[in-house]
């Protein structure tokens, strides 16, 4: 069965310094992994996604992460943090069999200050 | 990327009335569409998973009965929360998927429906 575990609930980082957003996955095949972003009373954004091609993914908004087999993480980070950036993230496994379920990550609250 | 619309963005209902909310993809056909549930300042717990044409499949521990799904057409898919009650108020969100081209490894999210319940 896949599963994700994010190893932070919170994260607080000052404006203009790294972000580094943790997450660590389970998964008995190569499987498809993903970080979406969710501001208050919104849905899901999403910012990057990793489908077995190159193993540093870039995405949007400064975001990347890189995939790590031998160490089954998916961390997600970006150089300089912006105001703009507070919210929750969630970091997401797919499903085996590619029927399109998701399994989400319990979720890294991402608070900056300025 | 692709729309994902969802109507309405909130609702407060009644306790023991029906309240439905829709999901529609705007720009592709959803082969398949997912509907999950948030509590306040938790993660997403998927719900149920609904083909085009077919019953919805429900998570276990979600009752069927009381959140009827139906994906009548390849853009369309609503969620009746039937004889709600006030435990059911959460933050309700859908995703549209097809297996179609470049777009099947994505799931494409609405942008949510809190549903308050008094």
């Amino acid at each position: 069965a896949q599963s994700v575990t994010q190893l932070d609930s919170h994260v607080s980082v000052s404006e203009g310094t790294p972000v580094l957003l943790r997450c660590n996955y389970s998964s008995s095949y190569s499987p498809s992994l993903f970080w979406y972003v969710q501001h208050p009373n919104k849905g899901l954004q999403l910012l990057l996604k990793y489908t077995s091609a190159a193993t540093l993914v870039k995405g949007i908004n400064g975001f990347e992460a890189e995939f790590k087999k031998s160490e089954t993480s998916f961390h997600l980070t970006k150089p300089s943090a912006h105001m703009s950036d507070a919210a929750e993230y969630f970091c997401v496994v797919s499903v085996s069999g590619n029927t399109g379920k998701l399994i989400f990550g319990q979720g890294t609250t991402l608070q900056v200050k300025p | 990327g692709a729309v994902v619309s969802q109507h309405p963005s909130w609702v407060i209902c009644k306790s023991g009335t029906s309240v439905k909310i829709e999901c529609r993809s705007l720009d592709f056909q959803a082969t398949t569409m997912f509907w999950y549930r948030q509590f306040p300042k938790q993660s997403l717990m998927l719900m149920a998973t609904s083909n085009e044409g077919s019953k919805a499949t429900y998570e276990q521990g979600v009752e069927k009965d009381k959140f009827l799904i139906n994906h009548a057409s390849l853009t369309l898919s609503t969620l009746t929360v039937t004889s709600a009650h006030p435990e059911d108020s959460s933050f309700y969100i859908c995703s549209a998927r097809t297996d179609r081209g470049r777009m099947n490894t994505e799931a494409f999210f609405g942008q949510g429906t809190r549903l308050t319940v008094v």
